[in-house]
C-alpha cells in the first residue's frame, strides 16, 4: 500500500522569506502522481501544485515550485517570497494510475508566516 | 463556475436524528467525493462516484448513506451517528478521465453529534 509521510508538522517563515515543506511517499508503482493542496483556516482546500511523475521536469506555479526526486521518493514544496496569506495548512497527496481517484494524503504541515 | 457548494454549513444533531448533507457542482465533472477531516487530521476518503455510480466505499459505517441523484448533486444521509463522527464533511469533484485531474473541494459541513 502507498502511504505519504510529512515529517514536519509546523513551520515558520518570515514573510518574503523562502521555506521548504518536506513530502516523502512510499509506492512500489511506476506511474502516479503527486499534489501539493493548500487549506488555510476555516476556508476551502485548493490545489497549489501538482506533477505527474513520469515528468523530470520540476512542476512551478508562480511563488510555488516542487523538488521532485523519483529515486528518492521525495516531493518537496517551495514557497519564495512568503506572503502572510500563505499560512495554512499544507497536505501533499499522491494518487495512483490504477487508483480509481482514490487520494492519498499526508499529515499535513501547519505553515505560520510572521510579519 | 468553478465552485463546489455545501449546505447546510453547521449541522448539530442528536444520535437519533435523520439528516443530510448536500453537495453541489456545475462544473460538469462526473467524479464525486465525501470526505471526513477530524481537526488537524488530513480529510480521509468515505466514497468516491464515478458517473453518479457508486465506485469506491472505504468501508463506511451503513449509519451514512451516500446518494448522487444526478451529475451535480451529491447527499450524504446520516441516521444514528455516534458522537465520535463529529467532524468536518468535505465535497469534492473532478472531471473523469485521469488521476491528474484536479479536485475541487467545497467549504465543507461541520456536523456535531451529540
Amino acid at each position: 500500500a502507498q502511504t505519504v509521510t510529512q515529517s514536519q508538522p509546523e513551520m515558520s517563515v518570515q514573510e518574503a522569506e523562502t521555506v521548504t515543506l518536506s513530502c516523502t511517499y512510499d509506492t512500489s508503482e511506476s506511474d502516479y502522481y503527486l499534489f501539493w493542496y493548500k487549506q488555510p483556516p476555516s476556508r476551502q482546500m485548493i490545489l497549489v501544485i501538482r506533477q505527474e511523475a513520469y515528468k523530470q521536469q520540476n512542476a512551478t506555479e508562480n511563488r510555488f515550485s516542487v523538488n521532485f526526486q523519483k529515486a528518492a521518493k521525495s516531493f518537496s514544496l517551495k514557497i519564495s517570497d512568503s506572503q502572510l496569506g500563505d499560512a495554512a495548512m499544507y497536505f501533499c497527496a499522491y494518487r495512483s494510475e490504477n487508483g480509481g481517484f482514490k487520494t492519498i494524503f499526508g499529515a499535513g504541515t501547519r505553515l505560520f508566516v510572521k510579519a | 463556475d468553478t465552485e463546489v457548494t455545501q449546505t447546510p454549513k453547521h449541522l448539530v444533531m442528536g444520535m437519533t436524528n435523520k439528516k443530510s448533507l448536500k453537495c453541489e457542482q456545475h462544473m460538469g465533472h462526473r467524479a464525486m467525493y465525501w470526505y471526513k477531516q477530524k481537526a488537524k487530521k488530513p480529510p480521509e476518503l468515505m466514497f468516491v462516484y464515478s458517473y453518479e455510480k457508486l465506485s469506491i466505499n472505504e468501508s463506511v459505517p451503513s449509519r451514512f448513506s451516500p446518494e448522487c441523484p444526478n451529475s451535480s448533486l451529491l447527499n450524504l444521509h446520516l441516521h444514528a451517528l455516534q458522537p465520535e463522527d463529529s467532524a468536518l464533511y468535505l465535497c469534492a469533484s473532478s472531471q473523469m478521465g485521469s488521476p491528474y485531474n484536479e479536485q475541487f473541494f467545497g467549504p465543507g459541513t461541520r456536523l456535531t453529534v451529540l
